[in-house]
């Protein structure tokens, strides 16, 4: 079976830091990538996605991501974090090798990220 | 726009009872429909999806079951829950490119159930 493997299962912070989340995935063909945050109390929300072109993607609240195919990683970067980035942060992958697998997003375990102010 | 409606919000039932979560979606016809759970530490976790009314694939062999009586609705049940049930139920409903690839998924507020 298909995996989304987030090794930092809890990284924590202070206000101004460097981020770096890592997902890799393990499926050498074409995927969809994505990233999602779950702030607390709140619905799980789409970050930033990756399915062709600049491998360095941008997304909302000054987070980006590169793709790295020889890798196999999607890592989640933001320069400067910001307390109220206190979340949980999940990458998925759709996997394109099956008409089902196509249907369906592989969750990684998710990082727990604390911004101390 | 698109909402996805989830109730109850919170609940506790005992061992052996049984259960019905229930999902809506507004402002999109015949979407595809996902229900996860989510454990702590563990990621989000694919118990079933319907690409229509009655169509029903599941992912992970369990005491769960799921079903779509209407275009956007999707219903998870259990006729006797267990102590491992207990868990954050997601629904979600995704877009599709025009290879059939999914380019979106777009989540419910969730069911936090435990069973005592």
């Amino acid at each position: 079976a298909q995996s989304v493997s987030q090794h930092n299962h809890h990284v924590i912070l202070s206000e101004a830091a460097s981020l770096e989340l890592g997902c890799n995935y393990s499926y050498g063909g074409t995927v969809n990538l994505f990233w999602y945050v779950q702030y607390p109390g709140q619905h799980l929300q789409l970050l930033l996605k990756y399915f062709s072109g600049d491998p360095l993607v941008k997304g909302i609240k000054g987070f980006e991501a590169e793709f790295i195919k020889s890798k196999f990683s999607f890592n989640l970067r933001k320069p400067s974090v910001q307390w109220s980035d206190t979340a949980e942060y999940f990458c998925a992958v759709n996997y394109l090798i099956s008409s089902g697998s196509a249907r369906q997003l592989t969750f990684g375990s998710g990082t727990q990220l604390t911004v101390l102010p | 726009s698109q909402t996805i409606h989830q109730w109850p919000a919170t609940l506790v039932q005992p061992v052996g009872s049984p259960l019905s979560l229930e999902c809506t979606v507004e402002g999109t016809s015949n979407p595809n429909l996902y229900w996860y759970r989510q454990a702590a530490g563990r990621g989000l976790q694919l118990l079933f999806y319907s690409v229509g009314i009655g169509q029903i694939s599941s992912e992970v062999p369990q005491n769960l079951s799921a079903s779509r009586p209407q275009d956007r609705q999707f219903i998870l049940s259990s006729k006797k829950l267990l102590l491992s049930d207990s868990g954050f139920y997601l629904c979600a409903w995704s877009v599709y490119g025009t290879s059939g690839d999914l380019r979106e998924q777009y989540f419910g507020p969730g069911t936090r159930l435990t069973v005592t």
